[in-house]
């Protein structure tokens, strides 16, 4: 139990495009899911924190304008890359924390790797 | 600020040896600590998780022990592996948001057969 998918594994685009990840927990429900980005050797950084039914809050320094956050399902969280350059490119993991249990718990996607040409 | 931070970033050991992995934190309100493992361009995978009221906790093979006052964590590893070679991660959480995860930068451990 408590698998967390991550959809796309890989994504190429070119720069200026857009692109979206899929965050979906499988067999729980998840009132909060988180998303980070890990810089290769680099350790994950929390972007922002996803609750079902309203906006995400977003770490300091991460653009929101940037990176949409949409949490419409207490299965399915969406991080929106917006107009993705170079630099956005990274690997970046979302975690759920199940709504009925421990508030510690966190069960981590697969991750999705990003490349912007 | 919470930092945290591994020490060593990288390790190599043959395969039998008994290994400690060590994480410290400059924040010693912390809620919990977790020890998480990360094969390559894989997601995370929890190992252990201690509250901030114990001292250790084990499972198989793995002891994590806690000092919160010093701002300290191990990960013992005994009688190591090649399949426990991966990136070890150690993360707090703390202050007003116990569930927010703050990672450590990692220690890439490699266990030579």
């Amino acid at each position: 139990g408590a698998v967390v998918s991550q959809h796309p594994s890989r994504v190429i685009c070119k720069s200026g495009t857009s692109v979206k990840i899929e965050c979906r927990s499988l067999d729980f429900q998840a009132t909060t899911m988180f998303w980070y980005r890990q810089f290769p050797k680099k350790s994950l950084m929390l972007m922002a924190t996803s609750n079902e039914g309203s906006k995400a809050t977003y770490e300091q320094g991460v653009e929101k304008d940037k990176f949409l956050i949409n949490h419409a399902s207490l299965t399915l969280s969406t991080l929106t890359v917006t107009s993705a350059h170079p630099e956005d490119s990274s690997f970046y993991i979302c975690s759920a924390s199940p709504t009925s249990g421990s508030p510690d718990t966190q069960y981590f996607g697969p991750g999705t790797r990003l490349t912007v040409l | 600020k919470q930092e945290v931070t591994q020490i060593p970033a990288a390790l190599s050991v043959p395969e039998g040896e008994n290994l400690v992995l060590n994480c410290s934190f400059t924040d010693s309100a912390i809620y919990n600590l977790q020890w998480f493992r990360q094969d390559p361009g894989k997601g995370l995978t929890s190992l252990l998780l201690i509250q901030s009221s114990q001292r250790e906790q084990t499972s198989g093979r793995l002891n994590a022990s806690l000092d919160k006052s010093s701002g300290r964590s191990t990960l013992y590893i005994a009688a190591s592996q090649p399949g426990d070679s991966a990136t070890y991660l150690c993360a707090v959480t703390g202050g007003g948001a116990t569930n927010k995860l703050i990672f450590g930068t990692g220690t890439l451990l490699a266990v030579q057969p």
